[in-house]
């Protein structure tokens, strides 16, 4: 079962930044948060994945919890191309990835 | 294109035949997964390889899937007399060697089964 809790859909106005939050409250202190999406019909695609402090590359930023049990996926201008699929996820052991069903985010123009 | 690469896209069998979904990884990378997805769901895992070795096929079923990684060559997920049930998009991921590096995905094979 997936060790993550996630809205079922969201959406977000075209230029707005776009919060995913997750909730992972039973996240243990060596696994780290992944966030891919999905686009109908293609195959995941990598966005971003954090241990304890905060990152941001070129797509997103990621912002965890100080207690490690939620983080926000943050979109800064969102596009009608950031429509998708959200996952969040924690890694299992060294490379399981036990996938939820994800948050249906859809930019509205 | 230097990402994962998955053929067929997309697979039609009737019952009782085999299928063979390839995928070659990232350059550079030499760790393969494989993953099952049904229509509205998340992805199921199935197998981890690396280069000639089975690391865990925990999510395979035990029988008709078999998967290898040969030294040279793709990785082939092999389907043997399909049924109904195995009608799925099948997805390939590679990553690089090192503790907290991420999977990077296919465009996945759409198996379909008549």
């Amino acid at each position: 079962d997936a060790k993550t809790t996630q809205p079922p859909s969201m959406d977000c106005a075209e230029g707005r930044a776009a919060n995913l939050p997750c909730n992972h409250s039973t996240i243990s202190g060596n696994e780290y948060v992944y966030w891919y999406r999905q686009i109908h019909s293609q195959g995941p695609q990598y966005i971003i994945h954090g241990l304890k402090n905060n990152e941001t590359n070129e797509m997103a930023s990621l912002i965890i919890t100080e207690d490690r049990k939620s983080s926000t996926l943050i979109l800064p201008h969102a596009t009608l191309r950031d429509t998708a699929v959200y996952y969040c996820i924690v890694r299992v052991g060294n490379y399981q990835l036990i996938w939820g069903a994800g948050t249906k985010l859809i930019i509205k123009p | 294109n230097a990402g994962v690469m998955q053929n067929p896209r997309h697979l039609v069998r009737r019952r009782g035949q085999e299928a063979r979904l390839r995928c070659s990884p990232m350059k550079g990378h030499s760790h393969v997964y494989w993953y099952r997805q049904l229509p509205e769901e998340g992805l199921k895992f199935m197998v981890y390889l690396q280069k000639e070795n089975i690391i865990d096929e925990s999510g395979m079923p035990k029988e008709r899937f078999s998967a290898e990684f040969p030294k040279e060559g793709p990785s082939i997920l092999r389907i043997q007399q399909v049924v109904r049930g195995d009608s799925a998009a099948y997805f390939c991921a590679s990553s690089g060697t090192g503790f907290d590096q991420p999977q990077h995905f296919g465009d996945g094979t759409r198996l379909s089964i008549l």
